[in-house]
């Protein structure tokens, strides 16, 4: 089957650093992606993982192990307005271009 | 400006009544997918397209049916046989199947 599991609410304060963690088990694999979707809005695209490693992108990183069906996106330097749902979503590998979505985690921000 | 446009952004219907979603693109994307948002849940793949005249069922489609006549176009159909049609929904496209999405702004629908 096909998963994707993600935590479903975390709190961090303004400043602090803040780990997302996503765990996936597919059918193939052919990369994975972090978006952000703030209530009520179209998710839009923070970064993209293939290989192995990090990916950094300004105050966001994302991480993969392929190896151990793992991601996670960490974001530095928390502002008020990362408080958002951030989706893990991984595109399979069986040909085709169908993406998987996570639950996706509400992460709320505090002064 | 490229980009990705549904309409309209609010759709009410009466239960029985079939209903089409609209979602245009200008960004010359090849792929295509209609998602299904819940309250508190992550994105379910309805349908997927990659090229014009071809589409794929994704993990919910039954009740919905779809078209890609047209490169730019990809609506979707809501039909009767949809069992719990209330749902936000969102229109997305890619070049290809490695590259991120674009998302529309979303159509919420309510079926009273």
């Amino acid at each position: 089957g096909q998963n994707i599991d993600q935590p479903t609410e975390m709190t961090a304060t303004e400043g602090a650093i803040v780990q997302i963690n996503c765990t996936y088990q597919t059918s193939g694999f052919n990369g994975l992606f972090w978006y952000q979707q703030h209530a009520g809005e179209a998710p839009t695209f923070l970064s993209y993982n293939v290989l192995d490693g990090l990916e950094e992108k300004g105050r966001f990183s994302s991480f993969l192990s392929r190896s151990k069906g793992y991601s996670y996106l960490l974001l530095k330097e928390l502002q008020m307005k990362d408080s958002a749902s951030y989706l893990c979503a991984v595109r399979d590998g069986t040909g085709g271009f169908k993406t998987i979505f996570g639950a996706g985690t509400r992460l709320f921000v505090k002064a | 400006d490229g980009g990705i446009t549904q309409s309209p952004k609010y759709l009410f219907r009466k239960e029985g009544q079939n209903v089409t979603l609209s979602c245009e693109q200008n960004l010359n994307h090849d792929a295509m997918y209609w998602y299904r948002q819940d309250p508190g849940q992550g994105l379910r793949l309805i349908y997927y397209s990659q090229i014009v005249n071809d589409f794929q069922k994704g993990d919910i489609a039954e009740g919905y049916s779809v078209s890609r006549e047209k490169k730019e176009s990809f609506p979707l159909t809501v039909t009767s046989a949809q069992k719990n049609p209330t749902a936000f929904y969102l229109c997305a496209s890619s070049i290809g199947g490695k590259t991120e999405a674009f998302f529309g702004q979303g159509t919420r629908l309510t079926v009273v």
